[in-house]
């Protein structure tokens, strides 16, 4: 059985600061993804950032950063110079065996 | 590309009524295809998947039902409807691209039972 777990229900990050969000799963799965989505007041989610669990490096898009920890099943986002577009539900998530396994997520709220 | 249609985008229905939430796949063959439940303030709930026509495989008892009709689409049902079914409920798609997946949700139907 796959797990994530969130521990953060809620953050709260300056603009313009940098905030981590925590994420650590567990899987049986040799072959498996993880991402980042995001989930705005409209409730589409949006992919936020995506690393395949044979890559060491870590992903990275633009502001946006991972830090995989895979034999500590850790999955951190780093959201650097935050922005007011920023806020959001933000859920880390793991893909294996055809499914998706979502944390319960963190709520980001960004201060002006 | 890859598109993926979610209807209605919004849905009360009374307790005891059928519902039928639709979901449909362009730009792709035989997909994947998922429908999730989300309760207020929560993570995403898988409750079906399908890997091809015809072929379910349920996550959670309840109850629901979903079909496959065709390959490209995906539809969640009830004949009657209880007030725990109130929630938002994504449909979602994925195919493997050689090493790679793709991952898409449709843009979700709010359900309030009342």
């Amino acid at each position: 059985a796959q797990t994530v777990t969130q521990s953060q229900p809620e953050m709260s990050v300056q603009e313009a600061e940098t905030v981590t969000l925590s994420c650590t799963y567990d899987t049986s799965e040799s072959d498996y993804y993880l991402f980042w989505y995001k989930q705005p007041p409209s409730r589409q989610m949006i992919l936020v950032i995506r690393q395949e669990a044979y890559k060491q490096q870590n992903a990275t898009e633009n502001r946006f950063s991972v830090n995989f920890q895979k034999a500590a099943k850790s999955f951190s986002l780093k959201i650097s110079d935050s922005q007011l577009g920023d806020a959001a539900m933000y859920f880390c998530v793991n893909f294996g065996n055809e499914k998706l396994t979502f944390g319960t997520g963190t709520r980001l709220t960004i201060i002006p | 590309s890859q598109t993926i249609h979610q209807w209605p985008a919004t849905l009360v229905q009374p307790v005891g009524s059928p519902l039928s939430l639709e979901c449909t796949v362009e730009g792709t063959s035989n997909p994947n295809l998922y429908w999730y439940r989300q309760a207020a303030g929560r993570g995403l709930q898988l409750l079906f998947y399908s890997v091809g026509i015809g072929q379910i495989s349920s996550e959670v008892p309840q109850n629901l039902s979903a079909s496959r009709p065709q390959d490209r689409q995906f539809i969640l049902s009830s004949k009657k409807l209880l007030l725990s079914d109130s929630g938002f409920y994504l449909c979602a798609w994925s195919v493997r691209l050689g090493t790679d997946y793709g991952y898409t949700f449709g843009s979700g139907t709010r359900l309030t039972v009342v």
